[in-house]
C-alpha cells in the first residue's frame, strides 16, 4: 500500500530557512499536500502541488517535488517561532478514483528564538 | 466565512459506552471525510461522504463504527461499545469536488478519552 514518510524532527534558528523533507511510494500519487498542526489543533493546509508539477512558490513557502525519486520538500523561508509545529506531508491518488489522504507522520519543526 | 467545526471539542467515556460526534463542513462543500489521529501519528483515513452517500470505507472502521451524512450537510460518526484503543483525535474534513485539487479543510478534531 501507499506509505509518506518524514524525518521526526528539525531544529532551526529564527531567521533561518526550514527544509523538510517527505518521500513516498505510490508513483501514481496526482496530489501532495503540506499540513500544519498546533499544539491541540486540527490541521491547516498550507500549499499543494500537482504531480505534473516541481516546484510551486507561495509567499515564504516553496514545495519542491522530484516526481522521478517521489521526493517532496517544503522550505520556509526566514522561520518565525509561529513556524513551530508538527508538518505533515499527505498525498493523493484521484486517478485511482480515491480521495483520501495518506499522511506521514509529521515532522516536529521547533524554531530557536 | 465559517470553517470546518466540530462538536464536541472533548469527550470522556467510560469502556463499552456508545459515543456520537457530529461534523459541520464548510457550507457549499458536498465532500466530507472522517480521520482519526493517534498520538505522535499522521491522521488515517476512516470514510468519506458526497452529499448524502458514503462513497469509501477504510478497513480501520470496524462494525463498531457508523458514520451518517443523511442530509448532506453535517454528519455524524458513532462509536459503539468503546474501547480504550478507540482513544484518539478524531477529525474531519470538508472540500468542494469539482476537479483537482481537491483541497481538504479540517475541523479543530474531537478528543476522545475512553477510560
Amino acid at each position: 500500500g501507499e506509505d509518506v514518510e518524514q524525518s521526526l524532527f528539525l531544529s532551526v534558528r529564527e531567521g533561518d530557512s526550514s527544509v523538510i523533507n517527505c518521500t513516498y511510494t505510490d508513483s501514481s500519487s496526482t496530489y501532495l499536500y503540506w499540513y500544519k498542526q498546533e499544539p491541540g489543533a486540527g490541521l491547516q493546509l498550507l500549499t499543494y502541488i500537482f504531480s505534473n508539477m516541481d516546484m510551486k512558490q507561495d509567499q515564504r513557502l516553496t514545495v519542491l517535488l522530484n516526481k522521478k525519486d517521489k521526493h517532496l520538500s517544503l522550505r520556509i523561508a526566514d522561520t518565525q517561532t509561529g513556524d513551530s509545529a508538527i508538518y505533515f506531508c499527505a498525498e493523493m491518488n484521484s486517478g485511482a478514483g480515491s480521495y483520501q489522504l495518506t499522511f506521514g507522520k509529521g515532522t516536529k519543526l521547533s524554531v530557536i528564538p | 466565512d465559517t470553517g470546518v467545526s466540530q462538536d464536541p471539542r472533548h469527550k470522556i467515556t467510560k469502556r463499552g459506552q456508545n459515543v456520537t460526534f457530529r461534523c459541520d463542513p464548510i457550507s457549499e462543500h458536498n465532500r466530507l471525510y472522517w480521520y482519526r489521529q493517534t498520538l505522535g501519528q499522521g491522521p488515517e483515513f476512516l470514510t468519506y461522504f458526497q452529499n448524502e452517500a458514503q462513497l469509501e470505507k477504510s478497513r480501520l472502521l470496524s462494525d463498531r463504527f457508523s458514520a451518517e451524512r443523511p442530509k448532506g450537510s453535517f454528519s455524524t460518526l458513532e462509536i459503539q461499545r468503546t474501547e480504550q484503543g478507540d482513544s484518539a483525535m478524531y477529525l474531519c474534513a470538508s472540500s468542494f469536488f469539482t476537479g483537482g485539487p481537491y483541497e481538504q479543510y479540517f475541523g479543530p478534531g474531537t478528543r476522545l478519552t475512553v477510560t
